[in-house]
């Protein structure tokens, strides 16, 4: 399976504190994606971070990617209830036009 | 920005019948849309790449005769469910490919979720 991992799939954190995932891939990259679903709904673009870049800031948003250990993560600062959603990071292998999500983290952040 | 409009949001029908969802891009064209299913607590799964004006490309164990899907224009891509069974329930997700700051990113229809009873 070409799909990506993400750890941990469940996280539950208190209002205000950092949210942090992680994923990793396995095929060469143009770019990662980090993708946002609330329950029962489609995704939602969050941030894209290119290849040739290791750290990418957006609002409350920090992404961090090591094509070296085909890794990235994704830091929500500060955390809110209404964060509470299923994170994705996508990739698109070098060639191909087909985005593969990752397995996806469960946030939950408590009031 | 670049808007998707998906529906049904919810469809309930007996086991036997075949079912239509349709995926409109409102305010730019999509030449290339993605058909996801999704199962409860887990990732999407693609099913297959919906190309305007030739045949949609599938991936591996996925029905073409099954999951049929036509892609008549640059707005709408149709997949429809063909005999429906109450395996085939699940929650159904197109996408079209936008671009942004230079990159090709998804933006993503609300999702079908089918009941097969």
């Amino acid at each position: 399976s070409q799909q990506g991992e993400e750890d941990p799939q469940a996280l539950s954190i208190q209002e205000g504190e950092n949210a942090t995932m992680n994923c990793s891939y396995k095929t060469s990259i143009n770019n990662l994606q980090w993708y946002r679903q609330n329950s029962g709904r489609g995704l939602v673009h969050l941030i894209l971070i290119r290849s040739n870049e290791r750290e990418k800031h957006s609002g409350r948003l920090r992404v961090t990617l090591d094509t070296s250990k085909k890794s990235s993560s994704l830091l929500i600062t500060a955390s809110r209830a209404a964060d509470t959603a299923s994170y994705f990071c996508a990739t698109i292998s070098s060639g191909t036009y087909k985005y593969i999500f990752g397995t996806g983290t469960r946030l939950k952040v408590l009031a | 920005g670049a808007v998707v409009s998906q529906h049904p949001s919810r469809v309930i029908c007996k086991s036997g019948t075949s079912v239509k969802i349709e995926c409109r891009s409102l305010d730019f064209q999509a030449t290339t849309m993605f058909w996801y299913r999704q199962f409860p607590k887990q990732s999407l799964m693609l099913m297959a790449t919906s190309n305007e004006g030739s045949k949609a490309t599938y991936e591996q164990g996925v029905e073409k005769d099954k999951f049929l899907i036509n892609h008549a224009s640059l707005t709408l891509s149709t997949l429809t469910v063909t005999s429906a069974h109450p395996e085939d329930s699940s929650f159904y997700i197109c996408s079209a490919s936008a671009a942004l700051s230079g990159a090709n990113v998804l933006t993503f229809g609300a999702g079908s979720r089918l009941t097969v009873l």
